[in-house]
């Protein structure tokens, strides 16, 4: 089956630790996304990346690191330095057809929980 | 610049009855428009999407939502509400400027069905 695959589903973490999320799809899609969602809000963009061994900085980046080394993954890290880690981390990817109409497709979400 | 506000943070109806979640946006450019639909602890599932084609848009699972240009909005509605409707739904905006690298998404709307 096609989709996007993201582990662990739930993850815990101390303070003062670095924790990296996976995030792997089989669609053959360009670019890949990171968003971050907390309670009774929408979604932000944390990090996106239109092709291979590049990426841009979204919103709210401060605090995370990423890489594209390959198409198929999207690795997040989240390090020490982000001050409100807890929260429900989710990867999307699309493949561009300009002109903003791009539909994203969504993996099913890490709930990280700094404890 | 984008922006999308949606109306109702919690919309509660009794099944089989119709279901209409409301949906404003702001937009410079000609914009893209999405419903994504995400159960508790799950990913985001794309409804449906208006691309500048025709107005009313049909969806999964009997959704269809109708572009109003002059209203700026955007209204997602069902004829007859089912208990797996329930969910949080987000209304989301692109556009030609912003590509899909910058997706706006609504705070949601919780959608409770009524047995």
């Amino acid at each position: 089956d096609g989709g996007i695959t993201q582990s662990p589903k739930y993850l815990f973490r101390k303070e003062g630790q670095n924790v990296t999320l996976s995030c792997e799809q089989n669609l053959n899609h360009d670019a890949m996304y990171w968003y971050r969602q907390d309670p009774g809000q929408g979604l932000r963009l944390i990090y996106y990346s239109q092709i291979v061994n590049d990426f841009q900085k979204g919103d709210i980046a401060e605090g995370y690191s990423v890489s594209r080394e390959k198409k198929e993954s999207f690795p997040l890290t989240v390090t020490s330095a982000q001050k409100n880690p807890t929260a429900f981390y989710l990867c999307a990817s699309s493949t561009p057809q300009g002109l903003g109409t791009d539909t994203q497709y969504f993996g099913p979400g890490t709930r990280l929980t700094v404890l | 610049a984008q922006s999308v506000t949606q109306l109702d943070s919690h919309v509660s109806v009794s099944e089989g009855t119709p279901v209409l979640l409301r949906c404003n946006y702001s937009s410079s450019y000609s914009p893209s428009l999405f419903w994504y639909v995400q159960h508790p602890n799950k990913g985001l599932q794309l409804l449906l999407k208006y691309t500048s084609a025709a107005t009313l848009v049909k969806g999964i699972n009997g959704f269809e939502a109708e572009f109003k240009k002059s209203e700026t909005s955007f209204h997602l509605t069902k004829p007859s509400a089912h208990m797996s409707d329930a969910a949080e739904y987000f209304c989301v905006v692109s556009d030609l400027r912003t590509g899909a690298n910058n997706l706006f998404f609504g705070t949601g709307t919780r959608l409770t069905v009524i047995p």
